[in-house]
């Protein structure tokens, strides 16, 4: 079946500027992740979703940023007044379940350039 | 505090020679590890993963890791390396009772013709 899929593949915007980035989780995947990846930081935990609640969102770094899953699916991560700083790779995964033991299958990313 | 450091940033290896990626944890438990391959590109894909019993794992495209309690690695092994395994490993930890991975900064692996 299809795997995890995010849009845009690619954004750039102007410093200042909103963005909303979307995410498809596997189909059946109730749990749904979002993690970051920049040059200075490597790969670091944002937010996951367990249904459309949001159990840990203590990796989103500032209230500019914000997350929401509606009918257990499709996540959006939104970021308001968009800084330089937010230029990153923005990676969705999704696993059956929040267990230890399962597979987080991780979408191609979001890759955000902020002028 | 969880962390998990891979001390090497970037290795070399010949096409047909061996490779050895280090790992090291930091974790108070029994730790969930894993370990991501990343290609140009791509998202992660999961090589493999351990959280109990035999601790020699074996995984896709002939990798394995070993985790050593003792020495606190899951160091990640081939037996002969091909140019299309040229990537970014990312070896993992998830704690328990949170949903999150814990990753180490990756190691850039090159393959020399």
């Amino acid at each position: 079946g299809a795997g995890v899929s995010q849009s845009p593949s690619n954004k750039v915007t102007e410093k200042g500027k909103d963005v909303e980035l979307r995410c498809d989780p596997i189909s059946g995947h109730t749990a749904l992740y979002w993690y970051r990846q920049s040059l200075g930081q490597g790969l670091e935990f944002l937010i996951y979703f367990q249904g459309n609640s949001a159990p840990d969102k203590s990796g989103l770094p500032s209230d500019r940023f914000s997350a929401e899953r509606t009918g257990g699916s499709v996540s959006t991560l939104t970021i308001q007044r968009t800084q330089q700083e937010d230029s990153a790779v923005y990676l969705c995964a999704s696993s059956l379940g929040t267990g230890e033991l399962e597979t987080q299958y991780f979408g191609p990313g979001t890759r955000l350039l902020v002028l | 505090a969880q962390s998990v450091t891979q001390p090497d940033i970037h290795i070399t290896v010949s096409e047909g020679a061996s490779l050895e990626l280090r790992c090291n944890y930091s974790y108070g438990a029994t730790p969930y590890l894993f370990w991501y391959v990343q290609s140009p590109g791509q998202g992660l894909q999961l090589l493999l993963k351990y959280f109990s019993g035999d601790t020699l794992v074996q995984g896709i495209k002939g990798f394995e890791a070993e985790f050593k309690r003792s020495q606190s690695s899951f160091n990640l092994r081939k037996p002969s390396v091909h140019w299309s395994d040229a990537a970014e490993y990312f070896c993992a930890v998830h704690p328990s009772n949170t949903g999150k991975l814990i990753f180490g900064q990756g190691t850039t692996l090159q393959v020399k013709p």
